[in-house]
């Protein structure tokens, strides 16, 4: 079955610092990918998709790479501020249906200053 | 302004009692979808529709019900049948699947008491 694996452990990083999040998944091979960012008690805010065939995108100090062979997406954010504390997710179209958004458990991100 | 309102944002309900989740959207939206989001995990589809008078189940839909006959509007009913249905309660919605962002609600919190 179609798994999303992100690292259930918060991430801490100094302020100014790249923060790099990871997003692994199995048996299923997306022709698209997303990221959001959720704040604690709201609701995900969609940040970027990147598409099979797009081996990178970048929106501001956001990054995301896809790479299809080893099954993996990468978020990074450049130039960390605290602003940037929150629960980052990965989203991917369903394996059964694409009508389908499934996502994974998230990563906590938190940035000290 | 254009959007996805949920209501309310809290809800408590008695044990053996069902409740029903508002969801409205402006943005005119084919596709609408309810997660179901437990502390410190990621989001569970329950139900996703693509069309009016045309739903889906989700990974975790037993206990759950919905009704799409308005374009705008996807409530959920969570019924006695849920045996754990105390949970933060998220809608969203977008053009098409898992290709195109989705919007989410701001969320209604659900408490058994």
């Amino acid at each position: 079955s179609q798994k999303i694996e992100q690292n259930s452990e918060a991430l801490n990083i100094q302020e100014g610092k790249t923060a790099t999040l990871t997003c692994n998944y199995t048996n299923y091979s997306p022709a698209y990918l997303q990221w959001y960012r959720q704040d604690p008690g709201r609701g995900p805010v969609f940040l970027l998709l990147i598409r099979e065939n797009e081996k990178e995108k970048r929106k501001e100090r956001l990054k995301v790479t896809f790479d299809t062979t080893l099954k993996q997406s990468l978020f990074h954010i450049t130039a960390s501020q605290p602003a940037d504390s929150a629960t980052y997710l990965c989203a991917l179209p369903g394996y059964s249906s694409a009508s389908k958004i499934i996502f994974g458990s998230g990563t906590r991100l938190s940035i000290r200053p | 302004d254009g959007g996805i309102t949920q209501s309310p944002k809290y809800l408590f309900r008695k044990e053996g009692q069902n409740v029903t989740l508002s969801c409205e959207q402006n943005l005119n939206h084919d596709a609408m979808y309810w997660y179901r989001q437990d502390p410190g995990q990621g989001l569970r589809l329950i139900y996703y529709s693509q069309i009016v008078n045309d739903f889906q189940k989700g990974d975790i839909a037993e206990g759950y019900s919905v009704s799409r006959e308005k374009k705008e509007s996807f409530p959920l009913t969570v019924t006695s049948a849920q045996k754990n249905p105390t949970a933060f309660y998220l809608c969203a919605s977008n053009v098409q699947g898992g290709r195109a962002e989705a919007f989410f609600g701001q969320g209604t919190r659900l408490t058994v008491v």
